[in-house]
């Protein structure tokens, strides 16, 4: 089993719909739980950053972590043909001395 | 955000020769940065942590004396691809671990990447 499993999409949607994407994990020592955005040829770009359950809001987007199922997501409003990225989540522990990532979900959002 | 910078953007070199990128910190000192590579629509594949003053440390799998890192400052990082082949053409990027501040005063642990470069080998 993988420590982290992420649909690799892609994922289309039309402007203005919700969008959903998610992360489930095995390690129960990963601590903090974060999401990137990973535009065409360039570096990732922290998104979200959040180390409990439940939901932090930051604009149109929002992280929720759940640690009982082991299961985050991050959910975009109103979406944008500019929210059109790759996400990535990624994952930390104290065992660990560097970031453990999803293999990525294309996002395309198409006016 | 913290800022962090490579350079080249992007190389084309020849089969044969060397090729050296660079990664820096803009805004704050980092002890530990990160060497990734990228295959396209593929994710970030770890090749090596390098720590200031001290040697980097290479994922399984990766060949240390092809990817030469160097870490001589809080606030740069070299890698150099040594008799670059064209299987070695990839998206090279680096982070550098920071802090990111929490609400209630906390924080902790993060990493800022830096914007890539595309290697190309012919």
């Amino acid at each position: 089993q993988k420590e982290v499993e992420q649909d690799p999409g892609p994922l289309s949607v039309p402007e203005g719909a919700i969008v959903s994407l998610n992360c489930t994990y095995s390690n129960s020592a990963f601590q903090y739980f974060m999401w990137y955005r990973q535009y065409s040829r360039k570096g990732p770009e922290l998104l979200m950053y959040t180390y409990s359950s439940g939901n932090k809001e930051d604009g149109r987007f929002t992280a929720q972590v759940d640690k009982s199922s082991k299961y985050i997501s991050l959910f975009i409003r109103d979406s944008q043909p500019s929210d059109s990225a790759t996400y990535l989540c990624a994952f930390f522990s104290g065992g660990y001395n560097k970031l453990i990532f999803g293999a990525g979900t294309r996002l395309a959002v198409h006016p | 955000g913290a800022v962090v910078s490579q350079h080249p953007s992007r190389v084309i070199c020849k089969s044969g020769t060397s090729v050296k990128i660079e990664c820096r910190s803009l805004d704050f000192q980092a002890t530990t940065m990160f060497w990734y590579r990228q295959f396209p629509k593929q994710s970030l594949m770890l090749m090596a942590t390098s720590n200031e003053g001290s040697k980097a440390t290479y994922e399984q799998g990766v060949e240390k004396d092809k990817f030469l890192i160097n870490h001589a400052s809080l606030t740069l990082s070299t890698l150099t691809v040594t008799s670059a082949h064209p299987e070695d053409s990839s998206f090279y990027i680096c982070s550098a671990r920071g802090t990111e501040n929490l609400a209630g005063g906390l924080s902790t642990d993060t990493q800022y990447f830096g914007p890539g470069t595309r290697l190309t080998v012919l």
